[in-house]
């Protein structure tokens, strides 16, 4: 029972490099979330689904895309990556999203780009 | 907007001491509250949650956290810490099908 699971965990990418993060979960959950965690910030959303078809931006979408590609899957793609967008990036999943579901976490992607 | 505020950035006890993490809220109703634990290279865990009812919630890893409608706090307690709690804890309140989280509380634990 792996729960949320990212790849990689760590990435280290030169400016202009693209990329996309991975993220599958197992336990049939509706809603899928991307977000990134830098120090004294605490973790701010960039990007959601609510049900599989469906994405919405966050408080921290440029930069970023998103593909929800089926239910348990939710890509996070960095077009050309930026040195502020060093962070360690979680993806997390909850059964649906009413506000009284908690939410799952991976174990995070930790990404550099210099 | 809804928001968080964990006013302590750091905090500092010995091990067997009790623990008090603050945490206040701002939300228009009756807010969904939970809390998180995060160790060193590791997602978040969720530690215990507020819905309705009663005020008192009880969570894993012997915490507790009481919710307070006057003062819009959600403050998380533990009554004797152990080495093994020494992590960063999130504060988050649910706003519609997101979370808000606060910006988090680092505890230190001395043996």
């Amino acid at each position: 029972n792996a729960g949320v699971t990212q790849t990689p965990k760590f990435q280290v990418l030169k400016t202009g490099q693209s990329m996309t993060l991975q993220c599958a979960q197992d336990m049939n959950h509706n809603s899928m979330y991307w977000y990134r965690q830098d120090p004294g910030m605490g973790l701010r959303l960039i990007y959601y689904s609510a049900s599989e078809g469906t994405t919405d931006k966050g408080e921290v979408p440029n930069g970023y895309n998103v593909s929800r590609l089926n239910k348990r899957e939710f890509s996070l793609r960095l077009e050309s990556a930026a040195p502020s967008q060093t962070s360690v990036y979680f993806c997390a999943s909850s059964k649906t999203g009413f506000e009284g579901q908690p939410q799952h976490f991976g174990d995070g992607t930790r990404l550099s780009i210099l | 907007a809804q928001s968080v505020t964990q006013p302590d950035i750091h905090i500092t006890v010995s091990e067997g001491a009790s623990l008090e993490l603050r945490c206040n809220y701002s939300y228009g109703a009756t807010p969904y509250l939970f809390w998180y634990v995060q160790s060193p290279g590791q997602g978040l865990q969720l530690l215990l949650k507020y819905f309705s009812g009663d005020t008192l919630v009880q969570g894993i890893k012997g915490f507790e956290a009481e919710f307070k409608r006057s003062q819009s706090s959600f403050n998380l307690r533990k009554p004797s810490v152990h080495w093994s709690d020494a992590a960063e804890y999130f504060c988050a309140v649910g706003d519609g099908d997101k979370l808000i989280f606060g910006t988090g509380t680092r505890l230190q634990v001395f043996p």
